[in-house]
């Protein structure tokens, strides 16, 4: 069964937009939580994390937000470019142990 | 500065052949990881390497096995592939020693068995 979910497989949004991702997660021993960008032939790169004992995370055009009580995350990017066109996956592990990914949603920049 | 490096990017295979998936990474990292990507599926891992030295089976491990021949190398094998198996893998490391700052992943192998 799926622990890590992202409900929307894709996302279009206009170039200078917020771009919001979401992801929901089942296991409420889970403690940290990862995003990773995806080009095409590329591997997944790194872009932000967020702890259980945070709410919100920022680097620069990237936010991610934590709702505990939900088992919910999600990333902002603001204002979204069309090099941010990707796909995205959000991961989660309880205690440093694996990782669990979502199916990721391929978000795409309309210039 | 390489990261991890896979080989082969691509491969086909026929229904029973064997072959081995190459990922070395050059960071000094302790933790290997392979996955596997399938549509709708995301990344599910089929085994990891914790240190030089140790394996574990991940989500997926049936029809698969590893061998952590050094820090850098870490291999998956496919006995016997079977049409299941046809997916894009993609080995990872990371050094959770220093703090978290995720994993990297290679650019991947793209399989097909027929």
């Amino acid at each position: 069964d799926q622990q890590v979910k992202q409900n929307s497989p894709s996302l279009s949004v206009q170039e200078g937009r917020i771009s919001i991702l979401n992801c929901d997660y089942t296991n409420s021993m889970f403690d940290y939580f990862l995003w990773y960008k995806k080009y095409p032939a590329e591997g997944p790169t790194f872009l932000i994390s967020i702890s259980s004992i945070k709410d919100k995370n920022e680097d620069g055009r990237f936010t991610v937000f934590l709702n505990k009580s939900a088992k919910h995350l999600s990333l902002h990017i603001v204002p979204s470019q069309p090099g941010d066109s990707a796909v995205y996956f959000c991961a989660a592990s309880a205690a440093g142990n694996q990782f669990y990914f979502g199916t990721g949603t391929s978000l795409t920049v309309i210039p | 500065n390489a990261g991890v490096t896979q080989t082969p990017k691509f491969q086909v295979l026929k229904t029973g052949q064997s072959m081995t998936l190459q990922c070395a990474q050059d960071m000094n990292h302790n933790s290997m990881y392979w996955y596997r990507q399938d549509p709708g599926m995301g990344l599910r891992l089929i085994y990891y390497s914790a240190s030089e030295g140790t394996t574990d089976k991940g989500e997926v491990p049936n029809g698969y096995n590893v061998s952590r021949l050094n820090k850098r190398e870490f291999s998956l094998r496919l006995e016997s592939a079977a049409p299941s198996q046809t997916s894009v893998y993609f080995c990872a490391s990371s050094d959770q020693d220093r703090g978290w700052y995720g994993y990297t992943f290679g650019s991947g192998t793209r399989l097909t068995v027929v």
